[in-house]
């Protein structure tokens, strides 16, 4: 089975523009969350979807927003970048909760970096 | 609220067995796991316990649970040099939608 897969991987943006970044989840697995990575905050949840609904919201401030579309895939989209959005954006797939559903496997992530 | 600390560094002779320590402070925390991360790389699932647990064991992988004490340990046994990473304990809770994740264990390997 194909991992999770996250376009791109590399991206380079200016403050005040928005990006779109995508994720594949593994096939079959109906749940996405999407967590930020940096040296300074770690790592933080910033939500999950599911069947095309957004289950749980981590902190993040309104510029941070996803969707999920029919097949699972899902898309997370920053806008009016800031500085402090560079990260390693991670996307995971984990499969429906009544067939165990607590395994989450992440995706190679997207290096967002913000001039 | 919902905390899980570790130690940052950690380093071992290579053949030595290495155990990464954690704490987490949410007595409902129903699932724990650790993660692995390699430069330049994503998570990678090791191994994971579930609350009601006190050990499991796989293959080179040990996890120890103290529920009373809010205490998770990695012991990894013949450590390689392929071991050399950032070790991630992680918990969350009983919908599994939301991982609370540690600052992570840098875990080097002397020769």
């Amino acid at each position: 089975k194909a991992g999770v897969t996250q376009t791109p991987r590399y991206l380079i943006k200016t403050r005040g523009q928005q990006v779109t970044l995508s994720c594949s989840p593994i096939s079959g697995h109906r749940s996405v969350s999407w967590y930020q990575q940096t040296p300074g905050q770690g790592l933080q949840f910033l939500f999950e979807y599911f069947s095309e609904t957004q289950r749980n919201k981590g902190n993040f401030p309104g510029r941070f927003s996803g969707r999920q579309f029919s097949n699972s895939r899902s898309e997370m989209n920053v806008s009016t970048l800031e500085l402090g959005d560079s990260a390693l954006y991670l996307c995971a797939s984990r499969s429906h909760r009544t067939s165990g559903g607590y395994e989450q496997y992440f995706g190679p992530g997207t290096r967002l970096t913000v001039t | 609220g919902e905390d899980v600390e570790q130690s940052l560094f950690l380093s071992v002779r290579e053949g030595d067995s290495s155990v990464i320590n954690c704490t987490y402070t949410d007595s409902s925390s129903t699932y724990l796991y650790w993660y692995k991360q390699e430069p330049g790389a994503g998570l990678q699932l090791l191994t994971y316990i579930f609350s009601n647990m006190d050990m499991k064991q796989d293959q080179r992988l040990t996890v120890l649970l103290n529920k009373k004490d809010k205490h998770l340990s990695l012991r990894i046994a013949d450590t390689q040099t392929g071991d050399s990473a950032i070790y991630f304990c992680a918990v969350s809770y009983s919908s599994a939608s939301k991982i609370i994740f540690g600052s992570g264990t840098r875990l080097s390997i002397r020769p």
